[in-house]
């Protein structure tokens, strides 16, 4: 997991607390990416980041924000967190997003468990 | 809709044998296919990409085919060890895309 750092790696929170979650890298790579993880549904893309305030939504974006201000932060925000919401969330980072081969380096994961 | 199917959720296979994965998927134009491995209480890990151009890829005991024909990738791990348990992995990409849409895994087990 070098060059990305996720924190908290482990959070219990309960249903309506906001929550948010930190992606740390120091690649200076232009993409990032939040996806959760849950049984049966494998990887998930939430939000990415093509650069400094820029985002777009992924297929399961709904109850989530996410704010990018430095090249090395990528924030991922609950407003009011759901049961539903209990996942493992893992960030990635990518060098290029726009070539096909966009490999993704992961962050060892966050743990969210909402009470 | 989109949709990427891996054959099984779990795989249990002898030591020294070939484990083969399978990735399906519908709907979905991609330009290249990614595997990724991913152990216990961990994030995943690049292993090898093909291109829809190219049939075959290998890499040491890793081996993936590509048959943009039937939408399908096969993984292969050859001489399999204890050490190749973990669960694999497939990711599609469109050219000129950042999106990367994964399937949901299959957990594979190698017994001595």
């Amino acid at each position: 997991d070098a060059g990305i750092t996720q924190s908290p790696r482990h959070k219990v929170t309960e249903t309506g607390t906001p929550v948010t979650l930190r992606c740390h890298q120091t690649e200076n790579h232009r993409y990032m990416y939040w996806y959760r993880q849950d049984p049966g549904h494998g990887l998930r893309l939430i939000h990415y980041s093509y650069g400094v305030k820029d985002t777009d939504k992924g297929e399961v974006s709904d109850g989530y924000s996410v704010s990018r201000s430095k090249t090395e932060d990528f924030l991922l925000t609950l407003e009011s967190a759901t049961s539903s919401q209990t996942s493992v969330y893992f960030c990635a980072i990518s060098e290029d997003g726009l070539s096909g081969a966009n490999v993704l380096t992961f962050g060892a994961g966050s743990r969210l468990t909402v009470l | 809709s989109q949709k990427i199917e891996q054959n099984s959720e779990a795989l249990n296979i002898q030591e020294g044998k070939t484990a083969t994965l399978t990735c399906n998927y519908t709907n979905y134009s991609p330009a290249y296919l990614q595997w990724y491995r991913q152990d216990p209480g961990r994030g995943p890990v690049f292993l090898l990409l093909i291109r829809e151009n190219e049939k075959e890829k290998r890499k040491e005991r890793l081996k993936v085919t590509f048959d943009t024909t039937l939408k399908q990738s096969l993984f292969h791990i050859t001489a399999s060890q204890p050490a190749d348990s973990a669960t694999y992995l497939c990711a599609l990409v469109r050219s000129s895309a950042s999106k990367i849409i994964f399937g949901s895994g299959t957990r594979l087990s190698i017994r001595p």
